[in-house]
């Protein structure tokens, strides 16, 4: 069965510092992997994807997220943070196949607050 | 260009009342999904569909039915409403071109049961 963890409910960071965001993930063959972001009273917006190829992903707003395989692990990373960032992020895996592909398991969040 | 639009944003209901929530989407995407968001719970998948005329189960559909006669929406319904379906409910949709095509989410419907 496919399943995802975020093992912190809160991250905080202050603005400037790096932050991370941890999620690690079981799923049966090749994971699609995802992260999403989500502001208050809006829906999950896209941040960046894993399909395969070079572990370090590049998203949106300038974050990125590593893939390791033999961790089952794929963090969300920023190299300096903003106070705006402060969001709720979640972190999804799909698996590849017939019939895997069409559900989307997600995590179940961890809050970024970032302090001035 | 609306994306996924979900109506209505509010509503609270009596226990068994019965409603229905609308999703549509302009991007025509074959897929599309409809979520519970609960604290501490992530989002857990109550129903989807993978084209027209087309309906799945997901990991929580018990009380909840839906369908898909236009490829544009997607209709969530509570026939008999429960406070335990106090939630955001939120609809997405994507395009069925790969497994890594990314979910595009509307702003949610906040319902609450009294």
């Amino acid at each position: 069965a496919q399943s995802v963890a975020q093992p912190e409910d809160q991250v905080n960071v202050a603005e400037g510092n790096p932050l991370t965001v941890k999620c690690t993930y079981s799923v049966s063959g090749n994971p699609y992997l995802f992260w999403y972001v989500q502001y208050p009273n809006r829906g999950l917006q896209f941040l960046l994807k894993y399909i395969t190829g070079d572990n370090l992903v590049k998203g949106s707003y300038g974050f990125e997220a590593e893939f390791n395989k033999s961790q089952t692990s794929f963090h969300l990373k920023k190299p300096s943070a903003l106070v705006s960032d402060s969001a709720l992020y979640f972190c999804a895996v799909r698996a590849t196949g017939n019939t895997g592909g069409f559900k989307t398991i997600f995590g179940a969040g961890t809050r970024l607050f970032v302090k001035a | 260009n609306a994306g996924v639009t979900q109506t209505p944003k509010f509503r609270v209901l009596k226990t068994g009342q019965s409603m229905t929530l609308l999703c549509a989407q302009d991007m025509n995407h074959e897929y599309m999904y409809w979520y519970r968001q609960d604290p501490g719970m992530g989002l857990r998948l109550i129903h989807y569909s993978v084209g027209e005329g087309t309906t799945a189960k997901g990991e929580v559909p018990d009380g909840y039915n839906v369908s898909r006669l236009k490829k544009q929406n997607f209709l969530l319904g509570l026939e008999s409403a429960a406070p335990s379906q106090t939630s955001v409910y939120f609809c997405a949709s994507r395009l069925s071109g790969g497994d890594n095509q990314p979910q595009h989410f509307g702003d949610g419907t906040r319902l609450s049961i009294l």
